[in-house]
């Protein structure tokens, strides 16, 4: 499968426990993006990458989540002391840099937190 | 601020019988529009974009800059259109991030 991949799959964790998922684009798609999506929602942009340099946060990554994509790979999504209101899908998308196709994002299965 | 809103969360129609899915945006430049689809156990995909005036699956959409409207129309539904469908918006200057609609779930029956 040369697709977006996400891993964990699923992750159940406990409140105030720190949690990381990982992301890996499709080979070269310089752009990636993080969702988050809770029930009966439509994902929510959380955050930007465009090669290694992180362009986009959204007000909604407060400073409990952190993400990286330290050499323009893979990323991270990071969060810290987890809250029960951080239970919800992580989405992981990429993005080509040329042609039409840049404006298509293809999604990964995502990552399901459930924080207990 | 950019919105997206789809206005019915559940939609049901028979095969052969035509379907529209509504999708009224709000953003105050040119955006971009799209919608994903998602297909029971796979993952979020893209189905089409306004900006390439296609059609898919049968389906297409027209952007409505008056009416700021974009809703998806098929005029004969098939038993595998039975998804979940998200409207989505891109701004011109905001790399491409997408906001979305909250999803209409698509129902064909037999």
């Amino acid at each position: 499968d040369t697709g977006v991949s996400q891993n964990p799959r699923h992750k159940i964790t406990k409140r105030g426990q720190n949690v990381t998922f990982r992301c890996d684009p499709i080979s070269e798609h310089n752009r990636l993006y993080w969702y988050r999506q809770t029930l009966g929602q439509g994902p929510e942009f959380l955050t930007y990458f465009q090669n290694e340099a992180q362009l986009e946060k959204s007000r909604l990554l407060s400073d409990r989540f952190s993400a990286e994509r330290p050499k323009g790979s893979f990323s991270t999504l990071e969060i810290q002391r987890t809250e029960q209101g951080d239970s919800a899908m992580y989405l992981c998308a990429s993005s080509p840099p040329k042609g039409q196709s840049r404006y298509e994002q293809y999604f990964g299965p995502g990552t399901r937190l459930t924080v207990t | 601020a950019q919105r997206v809103t789809q206005p019915e969360k559940l939609l049901s129609v028979f095969k052969g019988a035509p379907v529209e899915l509504k999708c009224n945006y709000s953003y105050s430049g040119s955006p971009e529009l799209f919608w994903y689809v998602q297909y029971s156990r796979q993952r979020l995909q893209l189905l089409l974009r306004h900006i390439s005036r296609e059609s898919i699956k049968g389906f297409t959409a027209d952007l409505n800059k008056g009416e700021t409207s974009f809703h998806l129309k098929k005029p004969f539904a098939q038993e595998e259109d039975s998804a979940m469908y998200y409207c989505a918006l891109s701004g011109g200057t905001s790399y491409g991030k997408l906001t979305f609609g909250q999803g209409t779930i698509l129902t064909v029956h037999p």
